[in-house]
């Protein structure tokens, strides 16, 4: 089974500030990662994911982040923040080679304030 | 182009009342996800289809809880007897074939049991 911990359940931060959101994994087996975030009233929305290939892995709105095997971890990051990024993030994972369930972490709220 | 539908948006059900969920997936997706968000939770699974059979319904709570895909596309969840610990938004999300590891999200049906 795998399992996701996000330990920052809300992050303020002011607008054009750096921000790093944390995610650590537990797995027996190789898994894919993903951050979806979710702005209010609205559905889930893919930022990143990583499956293969190079550890830092760009994905939209300017965010990127970087899979770390050796401590399982795979924090999102972006470096400057603008108030439209106020939203709630969450990590997850799925196995590799089949079976496409993900696993979510509880998520972080990300407040940027001016 | 369309995303993900699900309806209703919102339902208020009384205790022991059967309710029925739609989800309206991404033309030519395959695959089919639910899931249960509880407040101040991220995302759990309940059941995967893929085409018209449940690949994985190893997240399904309890034998009140039952879905369908009949035609490989729309699918139904559906909640017999309900309980007000069934209170949650109601993720459903769809994947193409060939990209099998990103999940569409729609919005979701908030449930409350009164």
């Amino acid at each position: 089974a795998q399992s996701v911990t996000q330990l920052d359940s809300q992050v303020p931060v002011f607008e054009e500030a750096p921000v790093e959101l944390r995610c650590n994994y537990s797995s027996s087996v190789s898994v894919y990662l993903f951050w979806y975030v979710q702005y209010p009233n609205q559905g889930l929305q893919l930022l990143l994911k990583y499956l293969s290939g190079s550890t830092l892995v760009k994905g939209i709105n300017g965010f990127e982040a970087e899979f770390n095997k050796s401590q399982t971890s795979f924090h999102l990051r972006k470096p400057s923040v603008h108030i439209s990024d106020t939203a709630e993030y969450f990590c997850a994972v799925s196995k590799t080679g089949g079976g496409n369930k993900l696993t979510f972490g509880t998520g972080t709220q990300l407040k940027v304030e001016l | 182009g369309a995303g993900v539908s699900q309806t209703p948006s919102n339902k208020v059900t009384e205790k022991g009342k059967y309710v029925e969920l739609r989800c309206d997936p991404i033309s030519g997706h395959t695959a089919l996800y639910w899931y249960r968000q509880s407040l101040g939770q991220g995302p759990e699974f309940l059941i995967y289809f893929q085409g018209t059979g449940a690949a994985d319904d190893s997240g399904l709570p309890n034998d009140r809880f039952f879905a369908v895909r009949p035609e490989g596309s729309v699918s139904t969840l559906k909640i017999q007897r309900t309980e007000r610990g069934d209170s949650a938004v109601y993720l459903c999300a769809s994947s193409p074939e060939d990209r099998g590891n990103e999940a569409f999200f729609g919005q979701g049906t908030r449930l409350t049991v009164v």
